[in-house]
């Protein structure tokens, strides 16, 4: 297994442009999350996923998309960059037991943007 | 939102000394999890408490939920430089539905040789 896998490690945008953030998973997790982590801080939810077709809003979702059309994928979609957006990005998942709570997330290596 | 606050936020210990690393809130979890992440990396988890007054142990590491829930600590016996990392604590809030997870903001731990 790979596990989560997440394209691409790094990218440089300007503001105003767009990008997506790929996240895939090869252990069938129905959960499936991004977050955003940015310097010396914790993780921060964007948005998450329950299932195919089913997506929520995290803590913080503004000037962020994303769709969950296969159990594998779970794509980030940043339409206007703007330099607020400069973290380190985390796809994560975790397969939803009959208690929640105990669940195990996997996390991506991550993906390193910067926004000049 | 739960605020999870971990303390100290950095640390820096010589090779064999302890240390105790804290997680506080004041709200309730239905379970706390500690993460540790490595430059470069995504966190991975080390440990679930999910019980109030539990105590678990991983070598020489010691994770503690405390009697109410809301907070937790981590302890760490004579300290190797291979400890070093970004420790992560995160709750699950007794209301979330889901396995939504509240970050604190890390604890930098630096073990020197």
């Amino acid at each position: 297994n790979a596990g989560v896998t997440q394209t691409p490690k790094f990218r440089i945008l300007k503001i105003g442009q767009s990008m997506t953030l790929q996240c895939t998973q090869d252990m069938n997790h129905n959960y499936m999350y991004w977050y955003r982590q940015d310097p010396g801080m914790g993780l921060k939810l964007i948005y998450y996923s329950v299932g195919a077709g089913i997506t929520d809003k995290g803590e913080v979702p503004n000037g962020y998309n994303v769709s969950r059309s296969t159990t594998e994928d779970f794509p980030l979609r940043l339409e206007l960059a703007a330099p607020s957006q400069t973290s380190v990005y985390f796809c994560a998942s975790s397969y939803s037991h009959r208690v929640p709570s105990t669940d195990t997330q996997y996390f991506g290596p991550g993906t390193r943007l910067t926004v000049l | 939102t739960q605020l999870l606050e971990q303390s100290p936020q950095f640390l820096s210990i010589q090779e064999g000394e302890n240390l105790t690393v804290y997680c506080n809130s004041s709200s309730v979890f239905s379970s706390l999890q500690w993460y540790r992440q490595e430059p470069g990396e995504g966190p991975v988890l080390l440990v679930t408490v999910v019980t109030g007054g539990e105590v678990k142990k991983l070598k020489r590491l010691t994770f503690q939920f405390g009697d109410a829930r809301k907070d937790s600590s981590l302890h760490i016996t004579a300290a190797q430089p291979g400890d070093t990392g970004l420790y992560l604590c995160a709750g699950v809030a007794r209301e979330t539905s889901g396995s939504r997870l509240t970050f604190g903001e890390g604890t930098q731990l630096t073990v020197n040789p």
